[in-house]
C-alpha cells in the first residue's frame, strides 16, 4: 500500500498523559499536513511542513501540541498533558511538489478519559 | 473571508438521481478547490478538484461546476448509487497551504 499511513489507529489515554502519533506520507511527497476532526465537523488545520520545515501553524494550536518532521519523511504529533477536549480524530495528509492535492491517511482516533 | 460555506447540510436522493452540493467562498486568492468523500471512521478521500481557470471538470460520475464571478462551485454526482452515501466536503486553498473546509453534506442515496 503506497498511501498515507498513520499509527496508532486508536489511542485511549487518561487526562494528563502525553501521547504521540506518527504519520508516514506517500513516498516522495514533500508536503505534510496535520488536521484534527471532531464528530460531524470538517477537519481543522493544525500544522504544515514542507520537507522538514514547519511553514504554517494554526494560531488555535495550544502550546501543548508539537509536531516534527526530522528528515523530511515521517512526522510525529505530540500532545502533552492531554485534556478531554483533545478527543478527536487526528488526520495526516501529504502532497507532492506540484499542485495543491492533499491525500489523507486513515486517521488516529484519540479518546481522553 | 477565510470561510467556505457549504449547503445543504444533508441530502436524500433516490438511486439514479443527481445530488448537487453547493459551496461559496469569499477569498479571491483561493486557487484550488477540491471535493472530498468521507465514510464513517475513515479519512477523507480526494474525489475531484478544480482550479479557477476552468468552469467545469468531470471525472467519471463526478462533475465540478465552477463560477468564478459568483465565487461558487458545486459537485454533481451522476447516476447516484447507494454506495455513494457518505459525507462530502468542499474545500479551498491558496497555494499549497492549509485547506479551508466547508461544514460537510451528509448524503443518503435511497435504493
Amino acid at each position: 500500500d503506497t498511501g498515507v499511513s498513520q499509527d496508532p489507529r486508536h489511542k485511549i489515554t487518561k487526562r494528563g498523559q502525553n501521547v504521540t502519533f506518527r504519520c508516514d506520507p506517500i513516498s516522495e511527497h514533500n508536503r505534510l499536513y496535520w488536521y484534527r476532526q471532531t464528530l460531524g465537523q470538517g477537519p481543522e488545520f493544525l500544522t504544515y511542513f514542507q520537507n522538514e520545515a514547519q511553514l504554517e501553524k494554526s494560531r488555535l494550536l495550544s502550546d501543548r501540541f508539537s509536531a516534527e518532521r526530522p528528515k523530511g519523511s515521517f512526522s510525529t504529533l505530540e500532545i502533552q498533558r492531554t485534556e478531554q477536549g483533545d478527543s478527536a480524530m487526528y488526520l495526516c495528509a501529504s502532497g507532492g511538489p506540484w499542485g495543491g492535492e492533499q491525500y489523507f491517511g486513515p486517521g488516529t482516533r484519540l479518546t481522553v478519559t | 473571508q477565510q470561510q467556505v460555506k457549504q449547503s445543504p447540510q444533508s441530502l436524500i436522493v433516490q438511486k439514479g438521481g443527481i445530488p448537487i452540493i453547493n459551496c461559496a467562498y469569499e477569498n479571491t486568492a483561493f486557487d484550488y478547490f477540491p471535493w472530498y468523500q468521507q465514510f464513517p471512521g475513515k479519512g477523507p478521500a480526494l474525489l475531484i478538484a478544480i482550479r479557477p481557470d476552468v468552469s467545469e471538470k468531470k471525472e467519471g460520475r463526478f462533475t465540478i461546476s465552477f463560477n468564478k464571478s459568483a465565487k461558487q462551485f458545486s459537485l454533481h454526482i451522476m447516476d447516484s448509487q447507494p454506495g455513494d452515501s457518505a459525507t462530502y466536503f468542499c474545500a479551498a486553498s491558496e497555494g499549497n497551504y492549509q485547506l479551508i473546509w466547508g461544514a460537510g453534506t451528509k448524503l443518503i442515496i435511497k435504493p
